[in-house]
């Protein structure tokens, strides 16, 4: 069982629709991440948070919008995406976000499929 | 810029057999880390091993062991005793010390299969 808890699982969303994807961890970790992963390559970085404050936005485009509300919640607002944002998105969290004697611990994803 | 670079997109091993899976990167980093992740069809990335680039030796944890070759910039995966369980894509990384854990650098990773 992962300690990352994301929800849906699966979702499949029309380009004018409006969704959020949820991740929650208890681990007291203070750092948390969202990558987006395509079919057979790697998670690439979307963002990062750390102690509730976006410190890494890698140039996503404005129709993803990351909330962080409290220590233990990041969401992952969508709006009017398109078919290319069709992917596995990764939430993932660690201690803190400098370091690496505590590396990062991964939720099952989110399988988003944009019709 | 730092590269990681895993050049077997995919290997196979029978069951019980030992594998190796190659990794290396490039970076003028001195102090950095590397880490092997497992990412199986349940889709969570977990992590394997971790190596320190000040230590000498070389990781192991359980069946997984890595092959740390600093000068040469390698970094290999080795795994004993193979599982069905291990089939999954596997994910070399690389972290500079003192760096954001948001800037791990992933290889393209390599698909293992495990064959009964």
């Amino acid at each position: 069982d992962t300690e990352v808890t994301q929800t849906p699982k699966h979702l499949v969303m029309g380009m004018t629709n409006k969704k959020s994807l949820k991740c929650e961890q208890h681990m007291g970790h203070r750092a948390m991440y969202w990558y987006k992963q395509k079919a057979k390559k790697p998670p690439e970085l979307m963002f990062v948070y750390s102690y509730e404050k976006l410190s890494i936005n890698e140039s996503v485009p404005s129709r993803f919008s990351p909330e962080c509300p409290n220590s233990s919640l990041l969401n992952l607002h969508l709006h009017a995406l398109q078919p290319e944002d069709s992917a596995l998105y990764l939430c993932a969290s660690s201690l803190e976000d400098r370091g690496a004697n505590q590396p990062q611990h991964f939720g099952d994803g989110t399988r988003l499929s944009i019709l | 810029a730092q590269t990681v670079t895993q050049s077997q997109p995919e290997m196979s091993v029978q069951e019980a057999e030992t594998v190796t899976l190659s990794c290396t990167y490039d970076t003028s980093e001195n102090n950095y880390y590397l880490f092997w992740y497992k990412q199986p069809p349940s889709r969570q990335m977990i992590l394997v091993i971790r190596q320190e680039a000040y230590k000498q030796q070389n990781a192991t944890e359980n069946r997984f062991s890595v092959n740390f070759q600093k000068a040469a910039k390698s970094f290999s995966l080795k795994i004993s005793d193979s599982q069905l369980g291990d089939t999954a894509m596997y994910f070399c990384a690389f972290m500079k010390h003192g760096g954001s854990q948001g800037n791990l650098i992933f290889g393209k990773g390599t698909k293992l299969s495990v064959k009964p």
